[in-house]
């Protein structure tokens, strides 16, 4: 198994109050991300990470920020939590290469519920 | 249009058929991953191809570039195969980032 755990694994919150989710990797890979999973949708990428202090938006980044003050660690944060971001999360990460050469490996999940 | 469509969203089939998951995408590639989730459960990748045919015990997984569209076989399936089957592809461009399907549900009865 490679080695990326994620805490909390179940979260439940308030509308309006921060949260932070952490993604831990044992394996010392440069690229991390951050994906939603919501019924009806694919997984969807929040954001990503393709070094220390190195990241980018995916295609809902809205509401969510991320850093990488580590190889190992991937936090990402809702600021002020809202009704729309209860899902599950997933972390991931990409092993070294190009193209037909890249495997990706995913975390656990966090389950988050937004009252 | 979503870039990677999969067919059917739901399947049931009877243990011991022969089962086929359809993935079409819309972009350029450098490679196409399958993805198994079991419900409630974390997310592990079966496959990851960019030509031709891989084999995995009672696994098969196809890939036409040309044709843009990939299948994957489950022979003689059995109620433990009961699972979400997800495509993504790796994209050619924007750092090589997954564009995911929203994959099938596959329920094998005894």
């Amino acid at each position: 198994d490679a080695g990326i755990t994620q805490s909390p694994r179940h979260k439940v919150t308030e509308t309006g109050t921060p949260v932070t989710l952490r993604c831990h990797q044992t394996e010392n890979h440069r690229y991390m991300y951050w994906y939603r999973q919501d019924p009806g949708h694919g997984l969807r990428l929040i954001h990503y990470s393709y070094g220390v202090k190195d990241t980018d938006k995916g295609e809902v980044s809205d509401g969510y920020s991320v850093s990488r003050s580590k190889t190992e660690d991937f936090l990402l944060t809702l600021e002020s939590a809202t009704s729309s971001q209860t899902s599950v999360y997933f972390c991931a990460i990409r092993t070294p290469g190009t193209g037909a050469y890249n495997e990706q490996f995913f975390g656990p999940g966090t389950r988050l519920t937004v009252l | 249009k979503n870039e990677v469509e999969q067919s059917p969203q739901n399947l049931t089939a009877q243990e011991g058929e022969f089962i086929t998951i359809n993935c079409s995408y819309s972009v350029g590639i450098s490679a196409l991953h399958w993805l198994q989730q079991h419900p409630g459960g974390g997310i592990v990748s079966l496959f990851m191809l960019s030509s031709g045919k891989k084999k995995h015990g009672r696994l098969i997984a196809t890939i036409n570039i040309q044709e843009k569209h990939s299948s994957l076989h489950i022979t003689a399936s059995h109620p433990r195969d009961s699972a979400v089957y997800i495509c993504a592809v790796r994209h050619g461009g924007s750092q090589g980032n997954l564009i995911f399907g929203k994959g099938t549900k596959l329920s094998v009865k005894p």
